[in-house]
Formats: C-alpha cells, sequence, structure tokens
C-alpha cells in the first residue's frame, strides 16, 4: 500500500530556531498533502492543506508566516516551524490523500509524526 | 456546523466484541473513515465506507447509513493491541477530512 514518510521522528531545539519537517510520499504522486498538528490526548488539528505547485491553504488561526509551507514535487512537501516557542512543541503529522474519480478522496495515508520540543 | 460524535471512551473485555458509533452532521458527504492510533503514534487507516451497508476486513467491520448520518466500528475477538484510540472522519463537500474527537478504547483481561 501507499506509504508516507516524516524526517525527522523526533527534534528538539532552543526557543527561536527554525526546524524543517519533510513529508514524502514514497510510492504515489501525492498533489495534495495535509500537515495536521496534535496536542496530547486531543484529535488531529489540520493546520493547511499543501497542493504541488501552489500556495497552501491555512486554516483559520494558523499563522501562515510562522508555519512554512513548500510543496515543491508531487513526493515531498516540508513544514519549517520558524522562529520556534514552547508552545510549538507537538506532534506534527503530515498527510497524503489518493483519489479516484471526480477527485474524491479515496484514502488518506499518514506519515509516522514527527515530535518537536522547543526548549 | 459540521459536527461529528463519538463516545470519548469504551472498555470491553479481551476476546469480546465492541462497536464503536460515529453521527455526523456535514456539509456535504464524500466517505466515511475509521482511523486507529495508538498513543504516540500517527493514525493508521482502517476503513472507508461510501455507500450504505456493512464493510468486512477481518475482525473489523465498518457500517454505514447516510440517511441517519450514522457509522459504527466493529471490532470482533478483541486482542491487547487493540487498546487506542479510533477516530471517525467524514469527507464533506470539498472532500476535506472533519475529524470526530477519537474514542479511546480499553482493553482488559
Amino acid at each position: 500500500g501507499a506509504v508516507v514518510s516524516q524526517h525527522p521522528s523526533r527534534v528538539i531545539c532552543k526557543s527561536g530556531t527554525s526546524v524543517k519537517i519533510e513529508c514524502r510520499s514514497l510510492d504515489f504522486q501525492a498533489t495534495t498533502m495535509f500537515w495536521y498538528r496534535q496536542f496530547p490526548k486531543q484529535s488531529l488539528m489540520l493546520m493547511a492543506t499543501s497542493n504541488e505547485g501552489s500556495k497552501a491553504t491555512y486554516e483559520q488561526g494558523v499563522e501562515k508566516d510562522k508555519f512554512l509551507i513548500n510543496h515543491a514535487s508531487l513526493t515531498l512537501s516540508t513544514l519549517t516551524v520558524t522562529s520556534a516557542h514552547p508552545e510549538d512543541s507537538s506532534f506534527y503529522i503530515c498527510s497524503a490523500i489518493t483519489t479516484g474519480e471526480r477527485g474524491a478522496v479515496e484514502t488518506q495515508y499518514f506519515g509516522p509524526g514527527t515530535r518537536l520540543l522547543v526548549l | 456546523g459540521q459536527n461529528i460524535d463519538q463516545p470519548t471512551e469504551m472498555t470491553a473485555t479481551e476476546g469480546a466484541i465492541v462497536q464503536i458509533n460515529c453521527t455526523y452532521q456535514t456539509s456535504g458527504f464524500n466517505g466515511l473513515f475509521w482511523y486507529q492510533q495508538h498513543a504516540g503514534e500517527a493514525p493508521t487507516f482502517l476503513s472507508y465506507n461510501v455507500l450504505d451497508g456493512l464493510e468486512e476486513k477481518g475482525r473489523f467491520s465498518s457500517f454505514l447509513s447516510r440517511s441517519k448520518g450514522y457509522s459504527y466500528l466493529l471490532l470482533k475477538e478483541l486482542q491487547m493491541k487493540d487498546s487506542a484510540s479510533y477516530l471517525c472522519a467524514v469527507g464533506d463537500s470539498n472532500y476535506q477530512l472533519i475529524w470526530g474527537a477519537g474514542t479511546k478504547l480499553i482493553i482488559k483481561p
């Protein structure tokens, strides 16, 4: 089945630094990828929709200048947390969708997630 | 507004059967998904229903009634490794997924 990888799996950084997280679809092309954030014991919160070759669409309340998303190819999307602060510490998960006829979402495959800790 | 409801927590016994319900109200409907998520890990896909009825996959089955805005995930022959959160998600008219808060399933020996 389809596989999505994420790198790094875990990162610890100092407050004020920037962190880049990569999301790759390994055996399929993903025109659309999603970035989620998940706090402990809570459901997934969609941050943004990343479309290959165009600007990401951010959900309300998500700062686009802080969470930079680049979807440069059909298999790679990156999320950069700029000037990270302790409150940005979270579990960041990407996903990629496969679509059927008329663009209907068939299945959403998730990366393993990246645990970010900002000191 | 868009809303997905599922129980917060359920407890079941190893070897038994458990049914996790999900009700939804969304703008449009393009399929209902069930995901399993173990603590500290990303969700993994379990099932997808777009037509009414029951889809069976081994020990797991998922049911959908679009007229009632209702789905359930049925887990049979429960094993300790089935202890996890189970997330219900619905594709809306824009094909984005609307997520439920998840049901934490606790399996006891």
